[in-house]
């Protein structure tokens, strides 16, 4: 079955960027909008934004200024990246699939740490 | 950004007995051409990604136990355990699809009594 793997540093310095890659197994990515949602340490949910297999984005407005996402299909792989992270950025981040541009998200990585310090 | 909030914050029930909890929007999230709640219901237990239970406020998952069930629509919704089991302690979101930024509720703490 399709699955999904972040990976990434877990340890990212204030004012630097994150960046992570998430690794589609077992299925293809077409057609799908491929998500990063993030959830601080004991918070609730957020979502960061999403990319179409075909390249298309749309980012949550209160990050949207630092965030890019980027595909590459024949790597199966999709990316984050986040510019001047700070501790308010410190979080599990995980990578989701959805069937349409706003949706409900059937399938999640496990997510991966990332903390923002020094 | 439609804001989702979730009550009770946390909830003791005893095994075996019915869990109930509550979603309400900020505004509507019912799309009137099709007659559809753009709503889904999660649960995540500790160290493990959210796992989708229920979209369209009431269509289970594939694989989903019966007991869990969803109602409502517009701005009111709830997510219903019939019988509690041990397994199902965990946090429970709901989320809004109708509008980007696609948002959560803070979640509902579901513990045995």
């Amino acid at each position: 079955q399709v699955q999904l793997q972040e990976s990434g540093p877990g340890l990212v310095k204030p004012s630097e960027t994150l960046s992570l890659t998430c690794t589609v197994s077992g299925g293809s990515m077409s057609n799908y909008y491929w998500n990063w949602i993030r959830q601080p340490p004991g918070k609730g949910l957020e979502w960061i934004g999403y990319i179409y297999y075909s390249g298309d984005t749309n980012y949550n407005p209160s990050l949207k200024s630092r965030v890019t996402i980027s595909v590459d299909t024949s790597k199966k792989q999709f990316s984050l990246k986040l510019t001047s992270v700070t501790a308010a950025d410190t979080a599990v981040y995980y990578c989701a699939r959805a069937t349409t541009v706003v949706s409900y998200f059937d399938l999640w990585g496990r997510g991966t740490l990332v903390t923002v310090s020094s | 950004d439609i804001v989702m909030t979730q009550s009770p914050d946390s909830l003791a029930v005893s095994l075996g007995e019915r869990a109930t909890f509550n979603c309400k929007s900020s505004q509507s999230v019912l799309y009137s051409s099709n007659n559809k709640n753009y709503l889904a219901w999660y649960q995540q237990k500790p160290g493990q990604p959210p796992k989708l239970l229920i979209y369209w406020a009431s269509s289970r998952e594939s694989g989903v136990p019966d007991r869990f069930s969803g109602r409502g629509s517009g701005t009111d919704f709830t997510l219903t355990i019939s019988s509690l089991q041990a397994e199902d302690v965990a946090v429970y979101y709901c989320q809004q699809y109708y509008r980007t930024p696609q948002t959560f509720g803070q979640g509902t703490k579901v513990e045995i009594k």
